[in-house]
């Protein structure tokens, strides 16, 4: 299976910390992106890495991209209530026409 | 903003029934998605559509067709639907820069 894993399943921290979510994937990729999904709502793009980039930022949040280790990572720093939601991966492949999602990382932050 | 407007947030369907999902897509995008999202199991593509009237299967095309007659709408069909189709379905649409734009969904419930 091509299918990305994220890493942890769930994490609750307090309103203020940082959240680190990781994702891994098996296959070569042309990039790799995070989606936000509130409860029971459609998947919102949050930011895209490219193959050849090793990390990029986007407000408060900053995602870094190991290709010879095939993971990312996405940091949400100074998390706030508004951010409970769940994260995933998606690697794209096939010039990037073709997207493989993981089960997503459940992110609670508790006021 | 690219707009992905899926027509029914909730239905709900007796087995057999035949069920139609639609997507309308505000931005001229060429390629158009439709994913099934289960827990644990991410997202998984059913169909995708290149251009109008062409189609191609994704990774769970069984028990489902579409249509797409125009380049702004995506039609998911369910023939005969079966009780192991409750799930959510998201439409979408992808942009230049290969970001996803996704509908809010359309969770389905097969009784």
């Amino acid at each position: 299976s091509q299918q990305g894993e994220e890493d942890p399943q769930a994490l609750s921290i307090q309103e203020g910390e940082n959240a680190t979510m990781n994702c891994s994937y098996k296959t070569s990729i042309n990039n790799l992106q995070w989606y936000r999904q509130n409860s029971g709502r459609g998947l919102v793009h949050l930011i895209l890495i490219r193959s050849n980039e090793r990390e990029k930022h986007s407000g408060r949040l900053r995602v870094t991209l190991d290709t010879s280790k095939k993971s990312s990572s996405l940091l949400i720093t100074a998390s706030r209530a508004a951010d409970t939601a769940s994260y995933f991966c998606a690697t794209a492949f096939n010039y990037g026409q073709n997207f493989v999602f993981g089960p997503g990382t459940r992110l609670s932050v508790l006021p | 903003d690219v707009k992905v407007t899926q027509s029914s947030r909730y239905l709900v369907k007796r087995t057999g029934e035949k069920v139609f999902l639609e997507c309308v897509q505000d931005m001229d995008h060429e390629n158009m998605f439709w994913y099934r999202q289960d827990p644990g199991l991410g997202l998984r593509l059913i169909y995708f559509s290149y251009d109008v009237k062409m189609k191609e299967k994704g990774d769970i095309p069984e028990g489902y067709s579409v249509s797409r007659e125009k380049k702004e709408r995506f039609s998911l069909i369910l023939e005969s639907a079966s009780t192991n189709q409750t799930s959510m379905y998201l439409c979408a649409t992808i942009s230049s820069p290969g970001e996803l734009f996704f509908g809010e969904g359309s969770r389905l419930t097969v009784l």
